[in-house]
């Protein structure tokens, strides 16, 4: 069946525009997650998604990103008035979910990520 | 503060030979610990997932360990193939209603013919 998929698969910007990067989970998952991967680093959690829910938002890195999940599938992650420190690799995953997916096991399924370069 | 160390960074090896990864943790309270492989350009693949009480996995020919007393969790690649070229990443996630899992660098494994 289809995986996870992200669009666009890369993104280039101007410095101070606004970008919207889009995740399409596998069918059926409930929970979705947001993670970002920096040239060298390793992944940094932003917001994972409980059905439309967002319980802990604590991991987005400035009230410059916002994500949000309608009809408890599709997300967007926005991005507003970029900087060049938002250039990373965006990855969304999902799972089948649970209350608390945190101390679930659910295995997560990745998308191909969105390579987004700001300049 | 919550950490996950991996080592080595970058391992070398040759088709065939076995290999044990390394991932040290200070998260607290512990929940589970994963193991993913990411292959360039892709997205992370699970491995294993390992609670508090699981001391072993197996996943083919990756078989995962835990030692929740101190800590520390390694993986280890058996008979390796060129696919396996890969990174591989130590992920913890804390328990008591905390969101964020905590990640690992990675350690980036070459298999050379």
């Amino acid at each position: 069946g289809a995986g996870v998929s992200q669009s666009p698969s890369n993104k280039v910007t101007e410095k101070g525009k606004d970008v919207e990067l889009r995740c399409d989970p596998i069918s059926g998952h409930t929970a979705l997650y947001w993670y970002r991967q920096s040239l060298g680093q390793g992944l940094e959690f932003l917001i994972y998604f409980q059905g439309n829910s967002a319980p802990d938002k604590s991991g987005l890195p400035s009230d410059r990103f916002s994500a949000e999940r309608t009809g408890g599938s599709v997300s967007t992650l926005t991005i507003q008035r970029t900087q060049q420190e938002d250039s990373a690799v965006y990855l969304c995953a999902s799972s089948y979910g649970s209350r608390q997916a945190t101390t679930s096991t659910d295995t997560q399924y990745f998308g191909p990520g969105t390579r987004l370069t700001v300049l | 503060k919550n950490q996950v160390e991996q080592s080595p960074q970058s391992l070398i090896i040759l088709e065939g030979k076995n290999c044990t990864l390394q991932c040290n943790y200070t998260v607290s309270p512990f929940s589970n610990l994963r193991w993913y492989k990411q292959d360039t350009g892709r997205g992370p693949v699970s491995l294993t997932i390992m609670t508090f009480s699981e001391n072993t996995k197996s996943n083919g020919r990756y078989t995962a360990t835990l030692d929740a007393d101190t800590k520390q969790s390694s993986l280890h690649i058996t008979a390796s193939q060129l696919s396996d070229s890969a990174s591989y990443i130590c992920v913890v996630s804390a328990g008591g209603g905390s969101y964020i899992p905590t990640f690992g660098r990675g350690t980036s494994l070459i298999v050379h013919p």
